[in-house]
């Protein structure tokens, strides 16, 4: 089984509809983060968290909201989504006890029509 | 803010050919990690380098950090099919150290391998 899945895989949604991309995790891991991929941007960090009572913004916040709702579960929404959010996002975790390596989940594919 | 570009963009070489990219922050960086991403899969970790200076490698894989901490490489000799893929780095500023944990990720470079 894939130690950090996400849900859904694929989504196709309308301009203005909320819409929650989910992430969990089997690592055990403390830190979580959402991250977005566009062609030639790389990957951009949205929202990171370090534990259940720790939140923080990252560099392409605004239009996203987070949820922590567990050391396994951290939630991505979109409270009302636009065309330019159309992207392919990931959730990723890190041990701080290791290598700090990011491990990635299999992302989502979401379009904003 | 901070930003980390890689060239090239896009490289495609015959299937035996070398291949490198290049990574160059605008700021130094405490560490740097390279990723690759198959196409239509998920970044997976390669590996970090700390030191200035340093070289590491993993078979055909050369990785290098520059001395001043702000550029960093990827060579891959005699590429192969299975070497078909986006090849990240991702740097983490100074200061964030082990309380952060956040890396700013490059652009990515494209590797199309023609057997």
């Amino acid at each position: 089984d894939a130690d950090v899945t996400q849900t859904p895989r694929n989504r196709i949604t309308k301009t203005g509809k909320r819409i929650m991309l989910e992430c969990s995790q089997t690592k055990g891991h403390d830190r979580m983060y959402w991250y977005r991929q566009d062609p030639g941007l790389g990957l951009r960090l949205i929202y990171y968290s370090f534990d259940v009572k720790d939140i923080n913004k990252g560099e392409i916040s605004d239009g996203y909201s987070v949820s922590r709702q567990a050391q396994a579960k951290f939630s991505l929404s979109l409270e009302s989504a636009i065309p330019n959010q159309t992207a392919l996002y990931f959730c990723a975790t890190s041990d701080p006890r290791g290598s700090y390596e990011q491990y990635f989940g299999p992302g989502t594919r979401l379009t904003v029509t | 803010g901070q930003q980390v570009m890689q060239i090239p963009q896009y490289q495609h070489v015959q299937e035996g050919e070398d291949f490198t990219t290049y990574c160059n922050s605008s700021t130094t960086l405490s560490n740097i990690q390279w990723y690759k991403q198959r196409p239509g899969g998920h970044p997976v970790f390669l590996i970090q380098l700390v030191k200035s200076g340093e070289v590491k490698k993993q078979k055909r894989l050369t990785f290098q950090f520059g001395e001043a901490k702000k550029n960093s490489s990827l060579h891959i000799t005699a590429t192969q099919t299975t070497d078909v893929g986006t090849y990240f780095c991702a740097g983490r500023p100074p200061g964030s150290g082990g309380a952060t944990n956040k890396l700013i990720f490059g652009t990515g470079t494209l590797l199309a391998v023609q057997p």
